[in-house]
């Protein structure tokens, strides 16, 4: 039990939908991110919020829109994906940005973009 | 920029041996911070351990040891008497302290199999 959940954790979807992933923390982290895993690559971060505000956009897509309502959810919204964008979605949390603080994971949401 | 490099992709060892995982950093920090990750088939990344970079102990935890040394910029693991629920993919992993560099870089990863 790391204290972050996310949901769903199995998506299939056409590049057509429009769909949302949900991360939730239970730690009282101030810190979230967003992580892409794809097969054979490096964990790749995509964002990170930092009480609530968004302080890092890895150049991702706009076809991806993260939101943060506060510090204890995170969401990424997802729109006409490309079948490369079928990937293991983790969310994390921190203590705060500093890079001294270890992350926590979730389990991650298995995407399937057909 | 900070890179790290986990050169070996995938080991298999039998249970009970004992497997070392390499890693190696690169940064041009002198006060950064090092992790070492564990990610199961069930997905989620599971925190081991963390090391500054001015604390050059070696750690032990149970059958888990960690050898730090800034002279080659390498941060191994080693499992001693692996076990089958050793097997998992091993990230190691690299933050700084101003900016960017905060976030995690992490390494490629390492496939463990243990073999009963």
């Amino acid at each position: 039990e790391t204290g972050v959940t996310q949901t769903p954790r199995h998506l299939v979807m056409g590049m057509t939908n429009k769909k949302s992933l949900k991360c939730e923390q239970h730690l009282g982290h101030n810190a979230m991110y967003w992580y892409k895993q794809s097969a054979k690559k490096p964990l790749e971060l995509m964002f990170v919020y930092n009480f609530k505000e968004q302080t890092e956009n890895n150049s991702v897509p706009s076809r991806f829109s993260p939101e943060c309502p506060n510090s204890s959810h995170l969401f990424l919204h997802l729109h006409t994906l490309q079948p490369e964008d079928s990937a293991l979605y983790l969310c994390a949390s921190s203590q705060t940005t500093s890079g001294l603080n270890e992350q926590f994971f979730g389990p991650g949401t298995r995407l399937t973009v057909l | 920029a900070q890179k790290v490099t986990q050169a070996q992709t995938e080991i298999s060892v039998v249970e009970k041996e004992d497997v070392t995982l390499d890693c190696v950093y690169e940064t041009r920090d002198t006060t950064y911070y090092l992790f070492w990750y564990k990610q199961p088939p069930s997905g989620e990344l599971v925190f081991l351990i963390r090391r500054n970079s001015f604390d050059e102990q070696n750690e032990i935890s149970g059958r888990y040891s960690w050898n730090f040394q800034k002279s080659t910029s390498s941060f191994n693991f080693t499992i001693t008497a692996s076990q089958v629920v050793d097997s998992a993919v091993y990230f190691c992993a690299l933050s700084g302290i101003r900016g960017s560099a905060r976030q995690l870089t992490f390494g490629s990863g390492t496939q463990l199999t243990v073999l009963p």
